[in-house]
């Protein structure tokens, strides 16, 4: 069946290292989103894509995270350098053509940054 | 911009009552108005969703109902059963209608 994918489902690093996570959003979805998961914070909307294009990512803190999406069946998120406060779960999800239609969320990847 | 709260933040029930969750919005443009639900280590999952032009929604054991006058939308799980027991996130559109912003979450423990 269909669903969103991610890798690596856990990533632990040092700090400074950079870190690479990848999505695969369900085949057809021209929408993805990017999200951070913590305790404190609960899920925080990072960035998110129609049609490949970036249309929002000031949820991102610019100075060390970057998304893109090369192509239509992967995005990336990309931190670097890594900090321990970047230590969290990271979902994507997608969302087929219609802006306010469902998101289905991946398993997302675990990072701890040391 | 949009602003979701969401309460309570942990509910305890036995099983076979029913639990109720609640959420606040604060854009009166939203129109869509999602439930997920998010077991330990997986992603949230869909599982009911309404939009403006309703005022609720059931699907089995759970229904949503909205007060578009009053910005509030609620979660209804009846008969609860111990697989219920899992982190529910509402969620609203933001101003935009672009993309969807999250309650804080509630923590539902079901006991048998």
């Amino acid at each position: 069946d269909a669903r969103v994918t991610q890798t690596p489902r856990h990533k632990v690093t040092e700090m400074g290292q950079e870190v690479t996570m990848r999505c695969q959003p369900i085949l057809g979805h021209n929408t993805v989103f990017w999200y951070r998961q913590t305790m404190m914070q609960g899920l925080e909307l990072l960035a998110y894509f129609r049609n490949r294009a970036p249309l929002d990512d000031s949820g991102m803190p610019k100075d060390r995270f970057s998304a893109e999406m090369p192509d239509a069946t992967l995005a990336t998120l990309k931190i670097q350098p890594s900090e321990p406060r970047d230590s969290a779960v990271y979902f994507c999800a997608s969302a087929a053509a219609s802006g306010r239609s469902e998101q289905y969320f991946g398993p997302g990847t675990r990072l701890t940054v040391t | 911009g949009e602003n979701v709260e969401q309460h309570p933040s942990t509910l305890s029930v036995q099983e076979g009552d029913s639990a109720v969750i609640k959420c606040t919005y604060s854009d009166s443009a939203s129109n869509y108005f999602p439930w997920y639900k998010q077991e330990l280590g997986k992603g949230p999952q869909l599982i009911i969703d309404i939009r403006s032009n309703v005022g609720e929604k059931k699907d089995q054991r759970i229904a949503v109902t909205l007060n578009k006058t009053a910005k509030h939308f609620s979660l209804h799980i009846t008969e609860t059963q111990p697989e219920d027991s899992a982190v529910y996130f509402c969620a609203a559109f933001n101003q935009a209608g672009t993309a969807l912003i999250f309650g804080k979450g509630t923590t539902l423990s079901v006991s048998s």
